[in-house]
């Protein structure tokens, strides 16, 4: 099945500044890929997703962009601010969905 | 809210015990998932139905099972607990394969092993 890994384990940022989280996928057929960001003691929520059929997607703050060649994805939050601290999934899809361990963000004020 | 029910939202049983876990997706969603997440950890894949059929299979133990039923709900069933058991148990549900992936997340159950 799709292996999926997400570094790093944990991010530190300054509020203002600007935080990327990366993944790599192992399934060539995986070809939709949502990042999910999780607070504590809260559900996963979907925060943005991209297909295989584009290369960059962004959503105000947020942007996720994707290599299919190199079978590797990332999410990049510009402008971070106190309430984006939450622990971020990467998910590859074909059938099933298969999530990286997690970042955990830290954004200090 | 996400519009998937996870029943119920928290459980604390013996070792050895056997529990029953449920999900109600959303609306109109046909596939569910099964992840179980242990504290401080990743979200771990355990399985996925589709319209009733099994469609995935990821790391679920022989002590666990799981069901899809003609209404769409699903059920966990986890037997001879132990206490490594103990997690938050996420059902996830999505409109795959109409729309590929977006899955949307109930609240969890969070098991306690004691």
């Amino acid at each position: 099945g799709e292996n999926v890994e997400q570094h790093p384990s944990t991010l530190s940022v300054q509020e203002g500044d600007s935080a990327v989280i990366k993944c790599t996928y192992s399934d060539s057929a995986s070809n939709y890929f949502p990042w999910y960001k999780q607070e504590l003691g809260k559900r996963p929520q979907l925060i943005i997703d991209i297909r295989s059929n584009v290369g960059e997607k962004k959503d105000q703050r947020i942007a996720v962009t994707l290599n299919k060649t190199a079978k590797h994805f990332s999410l990049h939050i510009t402008e971070t601010q106190p309430e984006d601290s939450a622990v971020y999934f990467c998910a590859a899809s074909t059938n099933d969905m298969r999530f990286g361990a997690g970042t955990r963000l830290t954004v200090k004020p | 809210d996400s519009g998937v029910t996870q029943t119920p939202k928290h459980l604390i049983t013996a070792t050895g015990q056997r529990v029953t876990l449920r999900c109600s997706p959303r609306s109109g969603d046909l596939s569910v998932y099964w992840y179980q997440q242990s504290l401080d950890q990743g979200l771990q894949f355990l399985i996925q139905y589709y319209n009733g059929e099994e469609r995935a299979k990821g790391n679920i133990l022989e002590r666990f099972s799981a069901q899809q039923f003609p209404d769409l709900h699903s059920e966990l069933n986890l037997s001879s607990l132990e206490l490594g058991d103990s997690a938050l148990y996420f059902c996830a549900s999505s409109a795959y394969p109409d729309r590929e992936g977006e899955a949307f997340f109930g609240q969890g159950t969070r098991l306690t092993v004691v």
